[in-house]
């Protein structure tokens, strides 16, 4: 089984500024991808990232980074030069490698101030 | 490509009517997911189809919830004797590739409140 934590419920963060989101997980599967997902008041889930347990280098997309350490098994998201669209809840999930399901954390609630 | 469709948006019902919620799934895309979110919380996991067969369901799933997925293509969920507890979003997803980086395409959810 999975586990995913998410210990930072809300953040503030001044708009042009980065911001760092918390994600540690738990799992026996020696293999597993994790992934960022953003999901704006509208509710739809959008993805932002991937980064799989073997892949040498640390993902990025646009101005979404991963800070994947994998022996403290965290996979910290870094949005940086953030934007006011960037307000939204992120999930942090996670999929084994015999998993066919996405499990996903409870969230951090990011409000980008002006 | 019009993406991940859910309908109804929003279901409000009286406790203890049965509801149905339909997903349709991104057309190339043979696997669907179901799951459920509550306010505050990040989505939980419900049931798995692989084209018409459903693979996995969760413990969530009480006896009240059935899936199906006739032909492999939209799918349906449904809840008899809706409880308050039901209150949620039931959210669809759907993916082509079962690889480790096989992302999921979510729709926007119905929003279910049991009165």
């Amino acid at each position: 089984a999975q586990k995913i934590t998410q210990t930072q419920p809300g953040m503030f963060v001044q708009e042009k500024e980065a911001v760092t989101l918390d994600c540690t997980y738990d799992t026996s599967d020696p293999s597993y991808g994790l992934f960022w997902y953003k999901q704006p008041s509208s509710g739809e889930m959008i993805f932002l990232i991937y980064q799989g347990s073997y892949d040498q280098q640390n993902a990025t997309e646009g101005r979404y980074s991963l800070n994947f350490q994998k022996a403290r098994k965290s996979a910290n998201l870094v949005i940086s030069a953030s934007q006011l669209g960037d307000s939204a809840m992120y999930f942090c999930a996670m999929r084994g490698q015999n998993d066919y399901k996405l499990s996903f954390g409870a969230g951090t609630t990011v409000t980008v101030r002006a | 490509d019009t993406g991940v469709s859910q309908n109804p948006r929003h279901k409000i019902t009286k406790r203890g009517q049965n509801v149905t919620f339909r997903c349709d799934p991104i057309s190339e895309h043979n696997r669907l997911y179901w799951y459920r979110q509550t306010l505050g919380q990040g989505p939980e996991f419900l049931t798995y189809f692989q084209n018409e067969a459903q693979l996995e369901k969760s413990r969530l799933l009480s006896d009240r919830f059935s899936a199906e997925r006739p032909k492999g293509s939209f799918s349906t969920l449904e809840i008899q004797r809706t409880e308050q507890g039901d209150s949620a979003m039931y959210l669809c997803a759907s993916s082509l590739s079962l690889r480790m980086e096989g992302k999921l395409f979510f729709g926007s959810g119905t929003q279910l409140s049991v009165l």
